[in-house]
């Protein structure tokens, strides 16, 4: 199994223009979940699907932010515009449910936004 | 100007030692937690897990004991060696909803 994949590993931008990450999770992980890292921060939550539907996106920041998940094998994760203050590390992690041996998180993307 | 962030707790100790990381954890009605490893430039990295119906979980060089009275997690890990070098996150599940804590970093002197 490769575990999740995220894409791009890392993307640079300028403010104002649109940004779109990308994760493919672990086959039969009902669960993905799209976390942000910072140093001021930590781990935070930002939106969860179960079986490709939202259940939580009370984390999503502010209305530039956008997240899908189209099928059971893929989710994106957009940002528009883009604003500095997005800079950060985004992991996109799948999970079989709770309880049920934790999150497989992706190596994330690392987004700075100039 | 000066850059305010997560003051991370920072354990240090010698190649060979015994670690102890502590984690206080919020929620009486968590009832799954799971240690996870972050090294550099990488993802969280599942460790060990442990439910509410026990005290004390043992892996590879790794025990994790719970004390619910207290809400209070630990990771003990053994003979450290300098691939141990990371920060460590403790999580709880209550439910549907999982909290990660801030991290320690841990730092194996050689």
């Amino acid at each position: 199994d490769a575990g999740v994949i995220q894409s791009p590993r890392h993307e640079v931008t300028e403010m104002g223009q649109e940004v779109t990450l990308r994760c493919k999770p672990i086959s039969g992980h009902d669960y993905l979940f799209w976390y942000r890292q910072t140093m001021m921060r930590g781990l935070e939550l930002l939106i969860y699907f179960n079986n490709n539907v939202p259940i939580d996106d009370s984390g999503m920041p502010e209305d530039r932010f956008s997240a899908k998940m189209p099928n059971a094998s893929f989710s994106t994760l957009k940002i528009q515009p883009s604003e500095p203050r997005d800079s950060a590390v985004y992991f996109c992690a799948s999970s079989l449910g709770p309880g049920q041996g934790g999150y497989t998180f992706g190596s994330g993307t690392r987004l700075t936004v100039v | 100007g000066e850059s305010v962030g997560l003051h991370l707790p920072t354990l240090s100790v010698q190649e060979g030692d015994n670690s102890i990381i502590n984690c206080a954890y919020s929620n009486s009605a968590s009832d799954y937690f799971i240690w996870y490893k972050q090294e550099s430039g990488k993802g969280p990295q599942f460790i060990i897990d442990i439910r509410s119906n026990m005290d004390k979980r043992q892996g590879q060089r790794v025990t994790v004991l719970l004390n619910k009275t207290v809400k209070h997690l630990s990771l003990q890990i053994a003979a450290t060696q300098p691939g141990d070098s990371a920060v460590y996150f403790c999580a709880e599940t209550g439910g549907f909803k999982t909290i990660f804590g801030a991290g320690t970093r841990l730092f194996v002197k050689a």
